[in-house]
């Protein structure tokens, strides 16, 4: 089966700019979430869908982030304006049930 | 492309008991990490450990970079360690891979 992609797998940016990342997830997979690695390695929790519903957004940093999951298929991770500590590696993974979970490859960003 | 293989797939224990998960590495990865997903999804770092051994608190872990596995010790398991657990290192193009990961489950 396909797996979890992602696109682009990497974005230069300026600050100020904006930038969509797309997370096409397993078929079938109702959950899906976004992580993201900045600066020292440790990997973040940013939201939790459960089809098109916010199931958690706890993780998100501010109100520049944006997701979404228009008919529970592919989800969008906007950043508007996108500033230097956004930069790091976004990534996602989708799960039929919560507690098992298949990993995208992530999309780098880099703000300049 | 580089596989990553964790066992065991399931693992159910009583509280109290003791578990060794594992994670190999078909090639060499650097920055190998385990990560905790607890049941409402969030994942959490526990050990960043490219290679040695490192404890903290119950749990501890181990990775010979020479091999390419790594192992997560869990001691005195309590319900709340229930979740799944990843290993995920980067490789040489800076991408960053996952292994499925064991869930674990453990019963008061």
């Amino acid at each position: 089966e396909a797996g979890v992609t992602q696109f682009p797998s990497h974005s230069v940016i300026e600050k100020g700019q904006t930038v969509t990342l797309r997370c096409d997830p397993i078929s079938g997979h109702d959950n899906l979430y976004w992580y993201r690695r900045v600066m020292g390695k440790e990997i973040k929790f940013l939201l939790h869908f459960v089809k098109e519903s916010k199931q958690d957004e706890s993780g998100m940093p501010n109100n520049r982030f944006l997701a979404e999951r228009t008919g529970g298929t592919y989800s969008t991770l906007k950043v508007q304006p996108a500033e230097l500590e956004d930069s790091g590696v976004y990534f996602c993974a989708s799960s039929p049930i919560v507690g098992v979970a298949y990993f995208g490859p992530g999309t780098r960003l880099t703000v300049t | 492309g580089i596989q990553v293989e964790q066992s065991p797939p399931d693992l159910i224990l009583q509280e109290g008991a003791n578990s060794t998960l594992r994670c190999n590495f078909s090639d060499s990865v650097n920055n190998l990490q385990w990560f905790h997903q607890n049941p409402w999804g969030q994942l959490i770092n526990l050990f960043y450990i490219p290679s040695g051994t490192k404890q903290n608190g119950r749990l501890s872990a181990t990775t010979v970079a020479t091999e390419r596995y790594s192992l997560l010790y869990i001691s005195s398991s309590q319900t709340t360690d229930s979740g799944v657990y990843f290993c995920a290192g980067d490789l040489r193009d800076d991408k960053i891979i996952f292994g499925k990961g064991t869930r674990l489950h453990i019963l008061p």
